[in-house]
Formats: structure tokens, C-alpha cells, sequence
């Protein structure tokens, strides 16, 4: 079935470290992007990647880093300059990237960071 | 930054009540999403409006673009239990303010007493 993957599902990050999430899609879509939710509050958007080896940064990108090597994967570092790392983080596809089309955003079933 | 309201908070209602929630931006928008999400899970779409005054349905749910495009709503009828999760709404901004991101509400978190 098609969709988008993320790993792992829960994932403890110590002090000082730089931890990887991972996202892989199989819906050929161009577009990923990702989200970090923290209770009682909306997404906000971290990076997001329009086309392979591109991408741009959100509203709060400072402590992440990402890569796009390939179309079907988009993986998110949290670095240790993030200070604040604890939350649950989505990673989302589109077909194309919205500033053009009103392309339907699609969620992977997230991964929940926690700092030991 | 552009902000979505999103009202109620939480609502708490017996099975078999309709349930309403709304959004409002302070700028126009050109697309509106309503998603769900159920916990430790992703959001789920649930209905897309891309134009002023559109009212669209997916089962017992209804949602509606707004006609001043600064808002949108959406109606669950006959709630069930399964209806229990977060509903958050999205939204993209139009003509020069559209940067392609969308703008997520709070969420309203909807528990269904049986």
C-alpha cells in the first residue's frame, strides 16, 4: 500500500546528542515536508523540500537539519543546539509543492521524541 | 505571523449530539483543510475547500469555506465514539501572502461519553 513511513515510532535523545527521524514515502510525490506538534498547540513547520537535493526552511528550523538525496526520502537530524527537543514530529507529502496547486497534504503517523 | 483561531478548545459531548467547531484568520485564505488526528498518529484529511461559500460533506461530516474567506466550519452530526480525537484546521493564505505553507489551527479535542 502506498504512504509514508516514519521510524521509529519512539525514539530518547541524551544530552549533547544528534538523533535522525526518519521518512520514506511511497506515493511519488515531489513534495515532503516536516511538522513538530507539541500538546495544545497547532504544526508548525520545520523544513520542507519542493523537489530532490532542494530545500528551504520553515518557522522553526534552528537545531534541525535535513537532507533529500533521494525523491523518496526526507530525513529530519535533531542537533544538540536544539534545546527544547521534546515533541511529537510529523512528516508530511505532497504531489507538488502548494505554493502552486492546492495539493493535499498527507501525514506519516509521526515519532514521539523524548530527552533522557 | 499569520495565526488560525480555532474555537472550542475542547468539547466534551454525549453520543449522538452534533458538534460544531470553527476557524478564523485575521487574513483571506484560498484553501481550507479540516484534519483529524487520534492520538499518537498522524492527522487524517478529512475535507478540502478551495472556494468562498463551498459546503462539502464526507459522511456525517460537513465543512464549509467561509464567504468572507477568513473562516470555516465544521459540523459532525450524530456523534459516535469513534469520532474522539483532534480536529485541527488548515489553512493557506491567497494572492501575495501565499507562500505555500499552510497554517494550522490549535485543535479542538473531542471526547464522546457513550
Amino acid at each position: 500500500d502506498g504512504g509514508i513511513t516514519q521510524s521509529p515510532k519512539y525514539l530518547f535523545r541524551k544530552e549533547g546528542q544528534n538523533v535522525t527521524l526518519s521518512c520514506e514515502q511511497n506515493l511519488n510525490h515531489d513534495a515532503m515536508y516536516w511538522y513538530r506538534q507539541d500538546p495544545g498547540q497547532g504544526l508548525r513547520l520545520i523544513y520542507y523540500s519542493q523537489i530532490v537535493n532542494d530545500f528551504q526552511k520553515g518557522d522553526i528550523a534552528e537545531g534541525y537539519s535535513v537532507s533529500r538525496e533521494k525523491k523518496e526520502s526526507f530525513p529530519l537530524t535533531v542537533t544538540s543546539a536544539q534545546k527544547n527537543p521534546t515533541a511529537f514530529y510529523l512528516c508530511a507529502s505532497s504531489m507538488k509543492y502548494r505554493k502552486t496547486t492546492n495539493e493535499k497534504l498527507f501525514f506519516g503517523s509521526g515519532t514521539q521524541l523524548s530527552v533522557l | 505571523g499569520q495565526q488560525l483561531n480555532q474555537s472550542p478548545q475542547s468539547m466534551f459531548i454525549q453520543e449522538g449530539e452534533d458538534v460544531s467547531m470553527n476557524c478564523t484568520s485575521s487574513s483571506i485564505f484560498n484553501t481550507w483543510l479540516w484534519y483529524k488526528q487520534e492520538p499518537g498518529e498522524g492527522p487524517v484529511l478529512l475535507i478540502a475547500l478551495y472556494k468562498a461559500g463551498e459546503l462539502t460533506s464526507n459522511g456525517r461530516l460537513t465543512a464549509q469555506f467561509g464567504i468572507t474567506r477568513k473562516d470555516s466550519f465544521l459540523n459532525i452530526s450524530a456523534s459516535i465514539p469513534s469520532d474522539v480525537g483532534i480536529y485541527f484546521c488548515a489553512g493557506q493564505a491567497g494572492g501575495s501572502s501565499n507562500t505555500g505553507k499552510l497554517i494550522f489551527g490549535q485543535g479542538t479535542t473531542l471526547q464522546v461519553k457513550p
